[in-house]
């Protein structure tokens, strides 16, 4: 079955500066590829998802990118703020939201002021 | 998005005893999903709750252990059946709306 690995475990950043986050997968049948937020206590949230037709997507400050013959695609936060401090995760799955997905373990990212 | 509601928000309870929790959606959605996140830890899918069949498990989840139902299309319950401290965890619900998956407040159970 599918396994997501992602790295660091942990980041920490001053603020403004850029964070990444990356994950590997070993399925290579996946094709559709979320991140998500969650702040403490709270659930998680999407912040940005991608899908295997396109190799880069932004959205403001946040964009992922895919590189499928590597099995791998990253998180990039640009101009980091305090409110992005949070956990990250990302996932895998066949077929978009329809179909299970498999999560990373996680990225505690901390941005200090 | 849709709406997600799950009841209880938290609850202790006894070992050896059951939580059905409750997962509410405002619109109709073909797939749920219900997921455990144990303490400092990842999202795993324990199943995926069918309307009018068996909800499908993943290995190392068991009906008898998480039996589901999902009696229609914005409506699915998990129970937690003969608790012990290891099922503390909190419990979260998804939908699938335009092909993304969004996630439910979760449930906070802790296991005495």
């Amino acid at each position: 079955g599918e396994n997501v690995e992602q790295h660091p475990s942990t980041l920490s950043v001053q603020e403004g500066d850029s964070a990444v986050i990356k994950c590997t997968y070993s399925d290579s049948a996946s094709n559709y590829f979320p991140w998500y937020k969650q702040e403490l206590g709270k659930r998680p949230q999407l912040i940005i998802d991608i899908r295997s037709n396109v190799g880069e997507k932004k959205d403001q400050r946040i964009a992922v990118t895919l590189n499928k013959t590597a099995k791998h695609f990253s998180l990039h936060i640009t101009e980091t703020q305090p409110e992005d401090s949070a956990v990250y995760f990302c996932a895998a799955s066949l077929s978009g939201g329809y179909n299970k997905l498999i999560f990373g373990a996680g990225t505690r990212l901390a941005v200090h002021p | 998005s849709a709406v997600i509601s799950q009841k209880p928000s938290r609850d202790i309870c006894q070992r050896g005893t059951s939580l059905t929790i409750q997962c509410q959606v405002d619109s109709q959605v073909t797939m749920m999903f219900w997921y455990r996140q144990q303490p400092g830890q990842s999202l795993t899918l324990i199943a995926t709750a069918n309307q009018g069949s068996e909800a499908t498990y993943e290995s190392g989840f068991v009906i008898d252990k998480f039996p589901i139902s999902r009696p229609n299309l914005t409506f699915s319950t998990l129970t937690v059946s003969n608790m012990s401290p290891e099922d503390s965890s909190i419990y979260l619900c998804s939908v699938d709306e335009t092909d993304t998956q969004y996630f439910g407040p979760g449930t906070r159970l802790t296991v005495l």
